[in-house]
């Protein structure tokens, strides 16, 4: 099975513009989850999506959105880039499949992640 | 709220020696912990999981940790370390009872291998 695929892996931005990242979950997986990675933050959580529909959002600015489709593939965009925003976005998968998909509990698959440079 | 607590940020450790990394985690609710490994230039893999059961897990590669319910701990640790495991361990936290999967992570430890 092929593994949590993001494109594109590394990226420069110029501060003011926007930004869009994509992820393509294992197949089969139908959560995603995105997650930023920087040296003074560490890794915080944005968003979750689940069936084409947010579950769960982090704490950051509405600059930062998120959408999945129907074949679980998902992307998130940054607008109005800030020289902040530079970081390693990372997207996770998970089989999260079930009427109760909150006590089935899945493992998380990460992505390689997308290296963005805001300058 | 939910956070974790890496106590080391950096851990120099020669080859063949024990290696313990520490986590602790303050959370109002139950939760499911993890410890996650990132190689340079890579993403998370997840090393080793507790979801309830066993208080002591342990992955393939020889790492294990123990989860301490009343120190609120998951301390990592691997008896013999080798070159390969030189990398950035990540504990992590998420909430039991809620729907979806975010999880909470440490501010990481960056485990050094020396020869």
């Amino acid at each position: 099975k092929a593994g949590v695929t993001q494109t594109p892996r590394y990226l420069i931005k110029t501060r003011g513009q926007q930004v869009t990242l994509s992820c393509s979950p294992i197949s089969g997986h139908r959560s995603v989850s995105w997650y930023q990675q920087t040296p003074g933050q560490g890794l915080q959580f944005l968003f979750e999506y689940f069936s084409e529909t947010q579950r769960n959002k982090g704490n950051f600015p509405g600059r930062f959105s998120g959408r999945q489709f129907s074949n679980s593939r998902s992307e998130m965009n940054v607008s109005t880039l800030e020289l902040g925003d530079s970081a390693l976005y990372l997207c996770a998968s998970r089989h999260a499949g079930g009427a109760h998909s909150g006590s089935i509990f899945g493992e998380q698959y990460f992505g390689p992640g997308t290296r963005l440079t805001v300058t | 709220a939910q956070s974790v607590t890496q106590l080391d940020s950096q851990v120099p450790v020669f080859e063949e020696a024990p290696v313990e990394l520490r986590c602790n985690y303050s959370s109002s609710v139950s939760v499911y912990l993890f410890w996650y490994v990132q190689y340079p230039n890579q993403g998370l893999q997840l090393l080793l999981k507790y979801l309830s059961g066993s208080t002591l897990v342990e992955s393939i590669n020889g790492f294990e940790a123990e989860f301490n319910k009343s120190q609120t701990s998951f301390h990592l640790r691997k008896p013999s370390v080798h070159i390969s495991d030189t990398a950035e361990y990540f504990c992590a936290v998420s909430d039991r009872g809620a729907a979806g999967n975010k999880l909470t992570f440490g501010g990481g430890t960056r485990v050094l291998v020396k020869p």
